[in-house]
């Protein structure tokens, strides 16, 4: 059972490009999410999904989009990367919040830095 | 806004002692908190939650207080050991809502 994949783990970008995270989960989570952790700052909420074909914005979604056309994908998308950007990616998944058994799964998460 | 801060930053205990983590909140539509941990490099790990009809519940070595009168929750880390050091967060939410995450603290065990 891997739980929560993010790939790529490491990830050099010059500034204007693009790139996509991609994040996999095999529990069959409804919930899924993308944050983003800077130093001396916990994590960020940057989109999240409550379900298959749903996104929404989070905390900080300015420069981002994500995609979830299936279940157990969630994708980040950068379209043009900004210095501002540098930062460590997580994804999570889980069932609805308040649930019985309804903690979040991390993954390993995915540095990127913007040069 | 909603936010879920830490008063500590920065934690250093002796190995066998006890530890106390605590976070403040201001979501009163808050009911489910969870703390986390996160060891260097890796992603965070779930510890134990609570909802807001408790306030308190026990696992391993691990106590979880929910004080919602003054919006504070506390992590207590009994007997702590050199494989406790790591960051914890505190997290809030309310059902079927998304998580917010405070700014964490670092706890360093002392040998």
């Amino acid at each position: 059972n891997a739980g929560v994949t993010q790939t790529p783990k490491f990830r050099v970008l010059k500034t204007g490009q693009s790139m996509t995270l991609l994040c996999a989960q095999d529990m069959n989570h409804e919930y899924m999410y993308w944050y983003r952790q800077d130093p001396g700052m916990g994590l960020r909420l940057i989109h999240y999904s409550v379900g298959e074909g749903t996104t929404a914005k989070g905390e900080v979604p300015d420069g981002y989009n994500v995609s979830r056309l299936k279940k157990q994908n969630f994708l980040l998308g950068l379209e043009s990367a900004a210095p501002s950007q540098t930062s460590v990616y997580f994804c999570a998944s889980s069932d609805p919040p308040g649930g019985i058994g309804t903690e979040a799964f991390f993954g390993q998460g995915t540095r990127l830095t913007v040069v | 806004g909603e936010s879920v801060g830490l008063h500590l930053p920065t934690l250093s205990v002796q190995e066998g002692d006890n530890s106390i983590i605590n976070c403040a909140y201001s979501n009163s539509a808050s009911d489910y908190f969870i703390w986390y941990k996160q060891e260097s490099g890796k992603g965070p790990q779930f510890i134990i939650d609570i909802r807001s009809n408790m306030d308190k519940r026990q696992g391993q070595r691990v106590t979880v207080l929910l004080n919602k009168t003054v919006k504070h929750l506390s992590l207590q880390i009994a007997a702590t050991q050199p494989g406790d050091s790591a960051v914890y967060f505190c997290a809030e939410t309310a059902s079927y809502d998304k998580v917010i995450f405070g700014p964490g603290t670092s706890l360093s065990v002392i040998p």
